[in-house]
């Protein structure tokens, strides 16, 4: 069963202070991970996809990687709107529907300003 | 452009009662539809799933059932709701084909008393 786990549950940070978010995976033949952005009451907004290790993306503070095991959600200087939950998500190995996701249980990210 | 429209937003049920969350999308055809629910605290489970009209497939087994009478249309319902029914639902839509990326909706909150 595909299985994923996020790290720290919650995090809190000064404005401008640099962290980083975890997400671990365990499925056999990954076919992207995703990371979504949620804010409170609301739905989840898609940040990025990667697909083999070693890719990189970035958006504004936000930079994502992969390695063969997890996923890191890179934030660089964050301010306070980068207040949320963050949410990855990966795919089931087999089938043809990419939207069955299986999500990790987020991590809440605070910025203080 | 694609938009996700759901409703109702807030909805505040006794046990017993039925229930009827409706999800549209706009600006594609022949999207892949999704129901998730988010419990407090927890990450996204993914409810049903249809890649056509009348074509649903559940993913768990529970006291909801879901219809798709139309291409752009989702409906969830159940026909007696149960305490544990009580969460924040999503509605969300990918496109039919490749490593596609999921869409939500704004989510509906059901709160069962």
């Amino acid at each position: 069963e595909d299985q994923v786990t996020q790290s720290p549950e919650a995090l809190r940070l000064q404005e401008g202070e640099s962290s980083s978010l975890n997400c671990s995976y365990t499925v056999s033949g990954l076919r992207g991970l995703f990371w979504y952005r949620q804010d409170p009451g609301k739905g989840p907004e898609f940040l990025f996809t990667l697909y083999s290790a070693g890719e990189e993306k970035e958006k504004e503070r936000l930079k994502a990687t992969l390695t063969k095991k997890e996923s890191f959600l890179h934030i660089t200087a964050p301010k306070p709107e980068d207040s949320a939950t963050y949410l990855c998500a990966v795919p089931p190995a087999g089938g043809t529907s990419y939207g069955k996701l299986t999500f990790g249980q987020g991590t809440i990210l605070t910025v203080h300003p | 452009s694609q938009t996700i429209h759901q409703w109702p937003a807030t909805l505040v049920q006794p046990v017993g009662s039925p229930l009827s969350l409706e999800c549209t999308v706009e600006g594609t055809s022949n999207p892949n539809l999704y129901w998730y629910r988010q419990a407090a605290g927890r990450g996204l489970q993914l409810l049903f799933y249809s890649v056509g009209i009348g074509q649903i497939s559940s993913e768990v087994p529970q006291n909801l059932s879901a219809s798709r009478p139309q291409d752009r249309q989702f409906i969830l319902s159940s026909k007696k709701l149960l305490l544990s029914d009580s969460g924040f639902y999503l509605c969300a839509w990918s496109r039919n084909s490749g490593a596609n990326v999921l869409t939500f909706g704004a989510g509906s909150r059901l709160t069962v008393l």
